[in-house]
């Protein structure tokens, strides 16, 4: 089975601090993903990358940045939390092709920021 | 637009009883349907997944159908248990090489004993 482990389940940071969120998947997926979810909005994505050292801006990118060094690893990245990034962020990974069966995600991070 | 629209919101119900999810979606062009079972607090988890060729699919007392003509489908959970009560996402994707995909809101499932 595909694991995508995310290194924290739960977190609270202080205003202003930089904040990492690690990803690692142990299947040789290409594509890794970043959402966050909230109440009423569903998962929306923050950030996608499709290879080593690329990445693309998802729907929300405002606030944040992402650096995949690995390829079995995505980090996303608050460089200064604010309240309102407070909220439960899931990583994802899938293998490349269209109509892919792989897609997993981790269980998540929920993250509050005071 | 692409979008995914479940319905309903929510629902309760009782123990042993069997209940349908609806999903419509404007998603073109269509590569596959999936369905994730989300319990509080974690992370999401694929129950089916659906091409364009296939209009049912079973994992347990799950069954998940499609109509590509209609744009819909639907969960269908059948002798329900507390274990049940969980938000059931509906997701579809584009046909596209990156993966990316299209969620519903969910509809947050409560079974009663």
């Amino acid at each position: 089975d595909v694991k995508v482990t995310q290194s924290s389940r739960y977190l609270v940071k202080r205003t202003g601090e930089k904040v990492f969120l690690e990803c690692v998947q142990d299947m040789d997926h290409e594509n890794m993903f970043w959402y966050r979810q909230d109440p009423g909005l569903g998962l929306r994505l923050i950030y996608f990358s499709y290879d080593v050292k690329m990445k693309e801006k998802g729907d929300i990118p405002e606030g944040y940045s992402v650096s995949r060094e690995k390829k079995e690893r995505f980090s996303l990245i608050l460089e200064s939390a604010s309240t309102n990034q407070t909220s439960m962020y899931l990583c994802a990974s899938a293998d490349p092709y269209p109509g892919s069966y792989g897609y997993t995600f981790g269980s998540g991070t929920r993250l509050t920021v005071v | 637009k692409n979008q995914v629209e479940q319905s309903p919101q929510s629902l309760i119900i009782l123990e042993g009883k069997n209940c349908t999810l609806q999903c419509n979606y404007t998603v073109s062009p269509f590569s596959n349907l999936r369905w994730y079972k989300q319990d509080t607090g974690r992370g999401p988890v694929s129950l089916t997944i659906m091409t364009f060729s296939e209009n049912t699919k079973s994992n347990g007392r799950y069954t998940a159908t499609l109509d590509a003509d209609t744009k819909q489908s639907s969960l269908h959970i059948t002798a329900s248990q507390l274990s049940d009560s969980a938000s059931y996402i509906c997701v579809v994707s584009a046909r596209s090489n990156t993966g990316k995909l299209i969620f519903g809101q969910g509809t947050t499932l409560q079974v009663k004993p």
